[in-house]
């Protein structure tokens, strides 16, 4: 039972050209999403965050968007870099009134390849 | 300066032996993880501490024990290792654990194969 799914296995955008990743959810309890960015050989790092009050949230040149009744967020980087390219995961939390545990749910990544 | 270190990197072994995997972190937090990323890439939690105190559980064989001897590391002991242990542990580590906007900083991982 995955509660947190990445449909697109990999994705491959031009330098300078917008990289539009997806996430969907089944979960209604979530109210906390993540977006990790994962080199090879190294762990995940974190990306961006959006509460579920929020439908968007920007940080450079990353923009997540929560769609809440469908269930689905997607994470824009515009321009995409080569530097981009890496495996990017996105996770969900249950903050529960504040007591999430820490416990993230992730999705099986997306992985991006920005050509130069 | 590795904030969250893993040792070994790679770990080879053959089934039923007993391996344990090391995990520490210099960032001060009291929090830690360990994460398993299977075959289809899914990375699930497997356990936290906070403060040397067992937080989260998950549905995991009695075959994995963690062990926190401080709040600086946390280390992953497996017992009898089965084919479908094979997989990248990932240990991490947060500042808190109570609300779910702590961001978590993960480990390298280790890629464990079981023969």
């Amino acid at each position: 039972d995955q509660q947190v799914k990445q449909n697109s296995p990999s994705l491959s955008v031009q330098e300078g050209r917008i990289s539009i990743l997806n996430c969907d959810y089944t979960n209604s309890m979530f109210d906390y999403f993540l977006w990790y960015k994962k080199y090879p050989a190294e762990g995940p790092t974190f990306l961006i965050s959006i509460s579920s009050i929020k439908d968007k949230n920007e940080d450079g040149r990353f923009t997540v968007f929560l769609n809440k009744s469908a269930k689905h967020l997607s994470l824009h980087i515009v321009p995409s870099q080569p530097g981009d390219s890496a495996v990017y995961f996105c996770a969900a939390n249950r903050d529960a009134g504040g007591t999430s545990y820490g416990k993230l749910t992730f999705g099986q990544g997306t992985i991006l390849t920005v050509h130069p | 300066d590795t904030a969250v270190s893993q040792t070994p990197k790679y770990l080879v072994t053959q089934m039923g032996n007993d391996k344990s995997i090391k995990c520490e972190q210099n960032l001060g937090h009291d929090t830690m993880y360990w994460y398993k990323q299977d075959s289809k890439k899914f990375l699930k939690i497997m356990f936290s501490y906070n403060n040397k105190e067992l937080i989260i559980n998950e549905t995991v064989p009695n075959r994995f024990s963690p062990k926190s001897p401080d709040k600086a590391h946390l280390n992953l002991h497996i017992n009898s290792l089965e084919l479908g242990d094979s997989a990248v542990y990932f240990c991490a580590s947060s500042e808190g654990w109570v609300t779910s906007t702590d961001t978590q900083y993960f480990g390298p991982g280790t890629r464990l194969t079981v023969l």
